[in-house]
């Protein structure tokens, strides 16, 4: 089992849907997550973070977060064609010091 | 406000070959990582630095050596270069105590022929 586990997609949305992004995670000690956006050639771009379990929201994003489950989620309501991106789960591990584990990522594609 | 910076933006090199790569954090952060993209793949994480110290290292060979310097600015060094070492190379900065909070650099792309 993968440290952090993101479906790869493509996930395919029509522009103004919402895009549901799912990320599941090994360590349940985790206490972080973050959610970053990466465009085609670029360096990631840090979106989101949760720390507690429920929802946050920020702008049209909302990230979710379960940790009896081990799962954290982001939601793009109203997507738009500038959100086509690959989006990266994060979690960091580790004590005196961490190191984050990336999942592989989803790419998200929203049609015009 | 200045957000992290990484120097050379790209770079050709030889199998066999060293490289060093540079970082300048965020201003207000102490913390370096640094972190290998390979196409199509999550970040991989490479080691962590703080107080000029490697606090964290992933499953990297020995070839992939860091420091810190007084100014919190980071290098990378990668010594017999491989093909598969070309990738993106990222640096992220971040303030000890604040959640571990990241934020990237552009990234360095390095091919290796």
């Amino acid at each position: 089992q993968k440290e952090v586990e993101q479906n790869s997609g493509p996930l395919s949305v029509p522009e103004g849907a919402i895009a549901s992004l799912n990320c599941t995670y090994s360590d349940r000690g985790s206490q972080s997550f973050f959610w970053y956006r990466q465009y085609s050639g670029k360096s990631p771009e840090l979106i989101m973070f949760i720390y507690s379990n429920g929802d946050k929201e920020d702008g049209r994003f909302t990230a979710q977060l379960n940790k009896a489950s081990q799962y954290v989620s982001l939601l793009i309501r109203d997507s738009q064609p500038s959100d086509s991106a690959t989006y990266l789960c994060a979690v960091p591990r580790g004590t005196g010091g961490f190191k984050t584990i990336f999942g592989a990522g989803t790419r998200l594609f929203v049609k015009a | 406000d200045a957000g992290v910076t990484q120097s050379p933006t790209h770079l050709i090199k030889t199998r066999g070959q060293q490289v060093t790569l540079r970082c300048s954090p965020k201003s207000g952060h102490d913390t370096v990582s640094w972190y290998q993209q390979a196409l199509g793949q999550g970040p991989q994480f490479i080691f962590q630095y703080y107080e000029e110290e490697e606090r964290q290292r992933g499953n990297f060979p020995d070839r992939f050596s860091g420091h810190q310097f007084p100014n919190y600015s980071s290098e990378l060094n990668v010594n017999a270069l491989l093909l598969g070492d070309s990738a993106l190379y990222l640096c992220a900065s971040s303030r000890r105590g604040l959640r571990e909070t990241q934020y990237f650099g552009p990234g360095t792309r390095l091919l290796v022929l």
